[in-house]
This record gives structure tokens, C-alpha cells and sequence, in this order.
């Protein structure tokens, strides 16, 4: 079984910071790997995905995200962070044997302080 | 080109009552989904369909029904309205089998149950 854990409800940064929201999965077989982002009272839109290939994936926004097998990570991270970031954030697993079906992380609450 | 359309927005039912969420996408995909979005909890699975006719249960299906008599139309039916039903709903689609392909979402429906 597949499963995905985000570390931290809630991430607060100020504008111009580093953003890093950090995602841990568990799959017994190659993942796919999956962050969608919610903007308020709207539904999930995709920033990046890793299928395979190069392990830095970059995504919309000036978002990227790197898998690493070594350590089952796929953090999320923005080198500075604007006022317009604040959202929620998911990291979703799917994988060859899935059909498209997605395991959702809880989610990370992105706060951006002026 | 609207994407996936969802309605209502929003939705308040006595316990007891039955209602169905319209879900309709204009992108001709295969492949479409119910889920439930709970705070803090990430999204739960319910139902899914890979094509017109096909239906199949997700991680959470109690409680549901689903049909899918069309490539656009993916309605979901709650016969008996609980408070444990309370959540966001959202209904996505994507455009083939492969685990690797982008789900769109649509902005969802607030459903609460008293």
C-alpha cells in the first residue's frame, strides 16, 4: 500500500524567504509523485510532477521539487517566497498499478507574512 | 473550453435528505473522480470511473452512489444524508489510463448535513 506524509499542518514564511514544504511517501514499487496546490475556496490545481527521468522536477511558479529515492522524499521548495504563494499545498503517490488513482498527503497551509 | 463545472457551490440538508452533485467536464476525458476533502485530512477517494458505463469504489464509498452514462457526466448520489457527510466535494477528471497523467479539479461543493 502507498501512503504519503507531510510534515507540518501549517508552514509560515515571510515574503522573500525560502519556501520548503517537506513530503514523505511509502511505495513498494516505483512512485509517481504529485504536489497540487489549492488558492482559497477554489479546487486543486498540479505545480509539478515527477514520473521519471531527472529527479529535479520544476514546476509552475518558480516551485521545483526533488525525488529522492535514498530517503523517500519529494519536498517542495521556492527559493522566495511571494505574498500570492499562500495556499494550501498537497503531495499526492500514484503508481503503475494504481489506474490514475492518487493518495493525497494532509496537506501544508502556506502562510506568507508582508 | 470551462474545464470541470461542478454544482451547487454550496449545499445545507437535513439529515435523512438525498441530493445529487453535478459534475460535467468539456475535455472528452476517460477518467473521472469523486473525492471528499475533510480539514486536515487531505483528500479521500470515493468513487471513480475510467469510461462511460465503468464505475468503481474508492477508499470511501459508504454512504454514495455514482453513474456514469456519459464521456462528460459523472453525477454523485447521497441517498441518505448524514452529518459525517459534511465536507468539500470535489469532482476531477483526466485524460487517459496512465498514472502519470494530470487530474483536473473542479472548484467543488460545500456540502454540510444538520
Amino acid at each position: 500500500a502507498q501512503s504519503v506524509t507531510q510534515l507540518g499542518s501549517h508552514v509560515s514564511v515571510s515574503e522573500g524567504a525560502l519556501v520548503l514544504l517537506r513530503c514523505n511517501y511509502s511505495s513498494s514499487v516505483p512512485p509517481y509523485l504529485f504536489w497540487y496546490v489549492q488558492y482559497p475556496n477554489q479546487g486543486l490545481q498540479l505545480l509539478l510532477k515527477y514520473t521519471t527521468g531527472a529527479t529535479l522536477v520544476k514546476g509552475i511558479n518558480g516551485f521545483e521539487a526533488e525525488f529522492k529515492k535514498s530517503e523517500t522524499s519529494f519536498h517542495l521548495t521556492k527559493p522566495s517566497a511571494h505574498m500570492s504563494d499562500a495556499a494550501e499545498y498537497f503531495c499526492a503517490v500514484s503508481n503503475n498499478n494504481q489506474g490514475g488513482k492518487l493518495i493525497f498527503g494532509q496537506g501544508t497551509e502556506l502562510s506568507v507574512k508582508p | 473550453n470551462a474545464g470541470v463545472t461542478q454544482t451547487p457551490k454550496f449545499r445545507i440538508l437535513k439529515i435523512g435528505q438525498s441530493m445529487t452533485l453535478q459534475c460535467t467536464q468539456d475535455m472528452n476525458h476517460n477518467y473521472m473522480y469523486w473525492y471528499r476533502q475533510d480539514p486536515g485530512m487531505g483528500l479521500k477517494l470515493i468513487y471513480y470511473s475510467v469510461g462511460a458505463g465503468i464505475t468503481d469504489k474508492g477508499e470511501v464509498p459508504n454512504g454514495y452512489n455514482v453513474s456514469r452514462s456519459t464521456t462528460e457526466d459523472f453525477p454523485l448520489r447521497l441517498e441518505l444524508a448524514a452529518p459525517s457527510q459534511t465536507s468539500v466535494y470535489f469532482c476531477a477528471s483526466s485524460g487517459g489510463s496512465s498514472s502519470t497523467d494530470t487530474q483536473y479539479f473542479g472548484p467543488g461543493t460545500r456540502l454540510t448535513v444538520l
